[in-house]
Protein backbone atom coordinates (compact mmCIF):
# COMPACT_ATOMS: atom_id res chain seq x y z
CA UNK A 1 0.00 0.00 0.00
CA UNK A 2 1.28 3.35 -0.58
CA UNK A 3 0.21 6.74 0.93
CA UNK A 4 0.33 10.08 -0.59
CA UNK A 5 -0.16 13.58 -0.10
CA UNK A 6 -0.57 14.99 4.01
CA UNK A 7 1.73 13.60 6.80
CA UNK A 8 -0.48 10.19 7.78
CA UNK A 9 0.79 9.05 11.58
CA UNK A 10 -0.17 5.47 10.84
CA UNK A 11 0.31 3.36 7.45
CA UNK A 12 -0.28 0.08 7.23
CA UNK A 13 1.62 -1.93 4.53
CA UNK A 14 1.31 -5.07 3.03
CA UNK A 15 4.82 -6.73 3.22
CA UNK A 16 6.28 -7.10 -0.28
CA UNK A 17 4.05 -3.60 -1.24
CA UNK A 18 6.10 -0.51 -1.94
CA UNK A 19 5.79 2.03 1.30
CA UNK A 20 5.88 6.24 1.02
CA UNK A 21 5.85 8.10 4.25
CA UNK A 22 5.31 11.95 3.87
CA UNK A 23 7.01 14.86 5.84
CA UNK A 24 6.13 18.57 5.68
CA UNK A 25 9.48 20.92 7.41
CA UNK A 26 8.99 24.47 8.34
CA UNK A 27 11.78 26.11 7.70
CA UNK A 28 12.72 27.08 4.23
CA UNK A 29 16.30 27.98 5.36
CA UNK A 30 16.75 24.26 6.20
CA UNK A 31 19.60 22.72 4.06
CA UNK A 32 19.97 19.27 5.08
CA UNK A 33 17.70 16.38 5.86
CA UNK A 34 17.38 13.15 7.30
CA UNK A 35 14.78 10.25 7.68
CA UNK A 36 15.78 7.76 10.62
CA UNK A 37 13.40 4.61 12.10
CA UNK A 38 12.38 4.31 15.35
CA UNK A 39 11.83 0.62 17.16
CA UNK A 40 10.60 0.20 20.17
CA UNK A 41 12.32 0.53 22.91
CA UNK A 42 15.41 1.70 21.22
CA UNK A 43 17.05 5.21 19.76
CA UNK A 44 16.51 6.50 16.33
CA UNK A 45 18.75 4.45 13.75
CA UNK A 46 19.85 6.80 10.86
CA UNK A 47 18.57 5.41 7.55
CA UNK A 48 19.06 8.33 4.78
CA UNK A 49 19.65 11.63 4.57
CA UNK A 50 19.91 14.28 1.66
CA UNK A 51 21.32 17.34 0.79
CA UNK A 52 19.12 20.68 -0.01
CA UNK A 53 20.68 21.30 -2.94
CA UNK A 54 19.50 17.53 -4.61
CA UNK A 55 15.74 16.39 -4.80
CA UNK A 56 16.39 12.85 -4.77
CA UNK A 57 18.61 10.15 -3.37
CA UNK A 58 18.62 6.45 -3.32
CA UNK A 59 20.03 3.98 -1.06
CA UNK A 60 19.40 0.14 -0.09
CA UNK A 61 16.02 -0.19 -0.43
CA UNK A 62 14.91 3.31 0.31
CA UNK A 63 14.59 6.51 -1.51
CA UNK A 64 14.19 10.34 -0.27
CA UNK A 65 12.54 12.50 -2.42
CA UNK A 66 12.69 16.04 -1.26
CA UNK A 67 10.82 19.20 -3.18
CA UNK A 68 11.58 22.35 -1.95
CA UNK A 69 9.17 24.35 -3.41
CA UNK A 70 6.46 22.77 -1.34
CA UNK A 71 8.66 22.32 1.78
CA UNK A 72 7.91 18.42 1.24
CA UNK A 73 10.02 15.50 2.09
CA UNK A 74 9.16 11.38 1.54
CA UNK A 75 10.89 8.40 2.12
CA UNK A 76 9.72 5.56 -0.14
CA UNK A 77 10.41 2.43 1.22
CA UNK A 78 10.62 -0.88 -1.38
CA UNK A 79 9.23 -4.79 -1.27
CA UNK A 80 8.30 -3.73 2.38
CA UNK A 81 9.64 -6.21 5.30
CA UNK A 82 8.26 -6.90 8.16
CA UNK A 83 11.41 -5.45 9.87
CA UNK A 84 10.18 -2.40 8.94
CA UNK A 85 7.77 -1.78 11.16
CA UNK A 86 8.60 0.83 13.09
CA UNK A 87 7.93 4.48 13.45
CA UNK A 88 10.10 6.59 10.90
CA UNK A 89 10.90 10.15 11.63
CA UNK A 90 12.30 13.08 9.82
CA UNK A 91 14.37 15.44 11.10
CA UNK A 92 15.43 19.09 9.32
CA UNK A 93 18.99 21.35 10.29
CA UNK A 94 18.54 25.07 9.63
CA UNK A 95 22.04 27.15 7.74
CA UNK A 96 24.15 27.01 10.86
CA UNK A 97 22.35 25.08 13.31
CA UNK A 98 24.01 22.80 15.19
CA UNK A 99 20.37 20.97 15.93
CA UNK A 100 18.26 18.72 14.22
CA UNK A 101 14.16 19.31 14.39
CA UNK A 102 12.38 16.36 13.99
CA UNK A 103 9.01 16.01 12.77
CA UNK A 104 5.94 14.16 13.96
CA UNK A 105 6.36 10.54 13.49
CA UNK A 106 4.70 7.65 10.98
CA UNK A 107 3.50 4.49 12.40
CA UNK A 108 4.46 1.72 9.60
CA UNK A 109 2.86 -1.23 10.28
CA UNK A 110 3.86 -4.32 7.83
CA UNK A 111 1.03 -6.87 7.58
CA UNK A 112 2.31 -10.42 6.75
CA UNK B 1 30.09 -1.75 15.35
CA UNK B 2 30.82 0.93 17.78
CA UNK B 3 27.42 2.14 19.52
CA UNK B 4 27.02 4.63 21.88
CA UNK B 5 25.96 3.60 25.18
CA UNK B 6 23.60 5.03 27.62
CA UNK B 7 23.06 3.67 31.87
CA UNK B 8 21.18 3.96 33.50
CA UNK B 9 17.88 2.36 30.84
CA UNK B 10 15.42 3.48 33.77
CA UNK B 11 16.28 5.87 36.64
CA UNK B 12 13.70 7.03 38.76
CA UNK B 13 13.70 10.19 41.13
CA UNK B 14 11.18 12.37 43.25
CA UNK B 15 10.33 15.27 42.18
CA UNK B 16 13.58 17.98 43.47
CA UNK B 17 15.99 15.35 42.87
CA UNK B 18 19.38 15.67 40.82
CA UNK B 19 19.48 13.11 38.53
CA UNK B 20 22.72 12.70 35.83
CA UNK B 21 22.23 10.22 32.83
CA UNK B 22 25.58 9.01 31.27
CA UNK B 23 26.39 8.29 27.76
CA UNK B 24 29.52 7.07 26.14
CA UNK B 25 29.73 8.21 22.45
CA UNK B 26 31.39 6.12 19.95
CA UNK B 27 35.15 6.81 20.87
CA UNK B 28 36.19 9.37 17.90
CA UNK B 29 33.64 11.14 17.56
CA UNK B 30 33.43 14.49 18.65
CA UNK B 31 30.16 15.99 18.50
CA UNK B 32 27.94 15.43 21.42
CA UNK B 33 23.61 15.95 21.61
CA UNK B 34 21.33 15.34 23.88
CA UNK B 35 17.65 15.10 22.89
CA UNK B 36 14.73 13.85 24.40
CA UNK B 37 11.17 12.65 23.74
CA UNK B 38 8.61 12.64 26.02
CA UNK B 39 6.20 9.47 25.76
CA UNK B 40 4.11 9.62 22.15
CA UNK B 41 5.78 12.69 21.07
CA UNK B 42 8.59 13.45 18.45
CA UNK B 43 12.19 14.35 19.86
CA UNK B 44 13.02 17.26 20.88
CA UNK B 45 16.66 18.81 20.31
CA UNK B 46 17.85 19.78 24.11
CA UNK B 47 21.98 20.89 23.16
CA UNK B 48 24.78 19.98 21.49
CA UNK B 49 28.13 19.71 22.38
CA UNK B 50 31.80 20.59 20.99
CA UNK B 51 35.43 21.10 21.78
CA UNK B 52 34.16 21.17 25.63
CA UNK B 53 31.31 23.72 25.24
CA UNK B 54 27.85 23.78 24.38
CA UNK B 55 27.51 24.91 20.43
CA UNK B 56 23.71 25.25 20.59
CA UNK B 57 21.17 24.79 23.10
CA UNK B 58 16.99 24.87 23.19
CA UNK B 59 14.34 26.65 25.24
CA UNK B 60 13.97 23.45 27.06
CA UNK B 61 17.90 23.65 28.24
CA UNK B 62 17.37 26.04 31.03
CA UNK B 63 19.41 26.62 33.64
CA UNK B 64 18.52 23.54 35.51
CA UNK B 65 20.08 21.56 33.10
CA UNK B 66 24.19 20.94 32.33
CA UNK B 67 25.94 18.98 30.18
CA UNK B 68 29.34 17.73 31.29
CA UNK B 69 32.38 15.58 29.58
CA UNK B 70 34.31 14.59 32.54
CA UNK B 71 36.90 12.73 31.01
CA UNK B 72 37.83 11.19 27.78
CA UNK B 73 34.95 9.31 27.73
CA UNK B 74 31.93 9.90 28.99
CA UNK B 75 29.21 12.84 28.63
CA UNK B 76 26.33 13.72 31.10
CA UNK B 77 23.20 15.63 31.13
CA UNK B 78 22.64 17.04 34.78
CA UNK B 79 18.81 17.88 36.15
CA UNK B 80 19.36 19.76 39.33
CA UNK B 81 15.77 19.65 40.21
CA UNK B 82 13.60 17.54 38.18
CA UNK B 83 10.38 18.22 37.81
CA UNK B 84 7.01 15.96 37.05
CA UNK B 85 7.59 17.12 33.48
CA UNK B 86 10.89 16.05 33.14
CA UNK B 87 9.68 12.63 32.63
CA UNK B 88 10.86 11.78 29.22
CA UNK B 89 13.10 9.57 27.08
CA UNK B 90 16.53 10.87 26.70
CA UNK B 91 18.18 10.12 23.80
CA UNK B 92 22.42 10.54 23.36
CA UNK B 93 24.02 11.03 20.55
CA UNK B 94 27.29 11.29 18.78
CA UNK B 95 29.02 12.26 15.33
CA UNK B 96 32.20 12.25 13.53
CA UNK B 97 31.66 15.40 12.31
CA UNK B 98 29.29 18.32 11.75
CA UNK B 99 25.56 17.77 11.32
CA UNK B 100 25.53 17.82 7.39
CA UNK B 101 28.82 15.46 7.22
CA UNK B 102 28.04 12.89 9.63
CA UNK B 103 25.66 10.66 10.20
CA UNK B 104 24.55 10.99 14.02
CA UNK B 105 24.36 7.84 15.84
CA UNK B 106 22.07 7.43 18.81
CA UNK B 107 22.27 5.49 22.07
CA UNK B 108 19.17 3.34 23.22
CA UNK B 109 18.11 5.93 25.57
CA UNK B 110 17.29 6.62 29.24
CA UNK B 111 13.90 6.51 30.20
CA UNK B 112 13.81 9.11 32.98
CA UNK B 113 10.27 8.88 35.35
CA UNK B 114 9.74 11.76 38.00
CA UNK B 115 7.59 10.74 41.14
Amino acid sequence: GESVGLHLPTLSVQEGDNSIINCAYSNSASDYFIWYKQESGKGPQFIIDIRSNMDKRQGQRVTVLLNKTVKHLSLQIAATQPGDSAVYFCAEKGTDDYKLSFGAGTTVTVRA
Amino acid sequence: EPEVTQTPSHQVTQMGQEVILRCVPISNHLYFYWYRQILGQKVEFLVSFYNNEISEKSEIFDDQFSVERPDGSNFTLKIRSTKLEDSAMYFCASSDEGLDRGEQYFGPGTRLTVT
